[in-house]
């Protein structure tokens, strides 16, 4: 079975340029989830799906950041425009629920903006 | 905010020394993940813990959830090298989910 699938692995961008991230994540599991996760620290939530409905994202910084899951399966990560400051790794997980399930994480894009 | 305190930052270990790292919730959890990241690697479930003062065991790791559920640990008995990474504990209460800063072990051989 695959598992959280990822796309870019890499990407370098200018400050002030647009970037998306991607994210597949394993078949049947209704619950999505974007993460920061910067050097030496722990994954920091920045939005949970429930199937297609966006049910936390208190912590996504919504002037810049946006996110979408299209017909509750793939989801995208936009950053428009980048700041030094989201140099990162961003990682996806997902699990078959919400409430005790394991997270199955994907192994994320590690984002420099130079 | 839900506040979690994970102890030790680091830890250096010679091979076969035993390790501990703590994990402590400002607030009475629902339940208790905790992961493993290896070096350059994603976070990988190890263990999910329930109920009060549940111990649980995977070969030569022990978890361990509080009374209280306010707190847990993890210990790793006679360290070896594939040990080496990131431990993070995860902790839910309601729908609030965070992670701990990690605990990052580093075995010498």
């Amino acid at each position: 079975e695959a598992g959280v699938v990822q796309s870019p692995r890499y990407k370098i961008i200018e400050k002030k340029q647009p970037v998306a991230f991607w994210c597949n994540p394993i078949s049947g599991h209704n619950t999505l989830y974007w993460y920061l996760q910067n050097l030496g620290q722990g994954p920091e939530l920045l939005i949970r799906y429930e199937n297609e409905e966006a049910v936390d994202d208190s912590q996504l910084p919504k002037d810049r950041f946006s996110a979408e899951r299209l017909k509750g399966v793939d989801s995208t990560l936009k950053i428009q425009p980048a700041e030094l400051g989201d140099s990162a790794v961003y990682l996806c997980a997902s699990s078959l629920g919400p409430a005790t399930d394991i997270q199955y994480f994907g192994a994320g894009t590690r984002l420099s903006v130079l | 905010g839900q506040q979690v305190m994970q102890i030790p930052q680091y830890q250096h270990v010679q091979e076969g020394e035993d390790f501990t790292t703590y994990c402590n919730s400002s607030t009475t959890l629902s339940n208790i993940q905790w992961y493993k990241q290896r070096p350059g690697g994603h976070p990988v479930f190890l263990i999910q813990l329930v109920k009060s003062g549940e111990v649980k065991k995977q070969k030569r790791l022990t978890f361990q959830f509080g009374e209280a559920k306010k707190n847990s640990s993890l210990h790793i008995t006679a360290t070896q090298t594939t040990d080496v990474g990131t431990y993070f504990c995860a902790l839910r209460a309601g729908n609030m989910l965070t992670f701990g800063g990690g605990t990052r072990l580093m075995v010498k051989p």
